[in-house]
């Protein structure tokens, strides 16, 4: 059974920069795309972007600016990376895997979340 | 982007009624292949989101029939026949036919 686990900082001041891991065990790396989304407090989930093993990426217009999502296959682990935060970047960061297990693509796997505070 | 629309946002229900959630897009979710890429999604507290309904009305895997999804075009439906405690938690609506995936705002379901 693929599971993916996530790790990162929690806290961080104005200005200084997300970095988050998830690592994929027990599965194909391949055969999903990887995304990493976002809820911010009493908000709705928000789609961040994603990267498949081949090389695409491809990312919400409204972060693409500031965020680079890259992965280590030869780990199997996949990255985000967002600079500059600021208290509007405060929310539950989840990785997930986007797959097409059952004929249709979905969300199929997602990690536990990692609550990011932006507080100076 | 798509913008799509949850009402009610927040629900709460006597065990053992019924209870439904509407979501709206701002476009069409029909694809050309005849799939409407329209998706419902359970997060349960302090979990991550779980795949309920898929391409409108079809029922994932372990899914218990009393959830039922309905619509089409831009208009759909979650419908729950008879709420249990272990339903609450918030539902989103979720499109998939063109990128940026995007959600409806939620819908908290809890019991009286």
């Amino acid at each position: 059974q693929v599971q993916l686990q996530q790790w990162g900082a929690g806290l961080l001041k104005p200005s200084e920069t997300l970095s988050l891991t998830c690592a994929v065990y027990g599965g194909s790396f391949s055969a999903y795309y990887w995304s990493w989304l976002r809820q911010a407090p009493g908000k709705g989930l928000e789609w961040i972007g994603e990267i498949h093993h081949s090389g695409i990426t491809n990312y919400n217009p409204s972060l693409k600016s500031r965020v680079t999502i890259s992965m280590d296959t030869s780990k199997n682990q996949f990255s985000l990376n967002l600079p500059s935060v600021t208290a509007a970047d405060t929310a539950v960061y989840y990785c997930a895997g986007y797959g097409g297990d059952y004929g249709f693509w979905y969300f199929a796997l997602w990690g536990r979340g990692t609550l990011l505070t932006v507080s100076s | 982007d798509i913008v799509m629309t949850q009402t009610p946002l927040s629900l709460s229900v006597t065990p053992g009624q019924p209870a439904s959630i509407s979501c709206k897009s701002s476009q069409s979710l029909l694809h050309s292949d005849g799939k409407t890429y329209l998706f419902w999604y359970l997060q349960k507290p302090g979990q991550a989101p779980q795949l309920l309904i898929y391409q409108v009305s079809n029922r994932f895997s372990g899914v218990p029939d009393k959830f039922s999804g309905s619509g089409s075009g831009t208009d759909f439906t979650l419908r729950i026949s008879r709420v249990e405690a272990d339903d609450v938690g918030v539902y989103y609506c979720v499109q998939s036919i063109q990128l940026p995936y995007t959600f409806g705002q939620g819908t908290k379901l809890e019991i009286k």
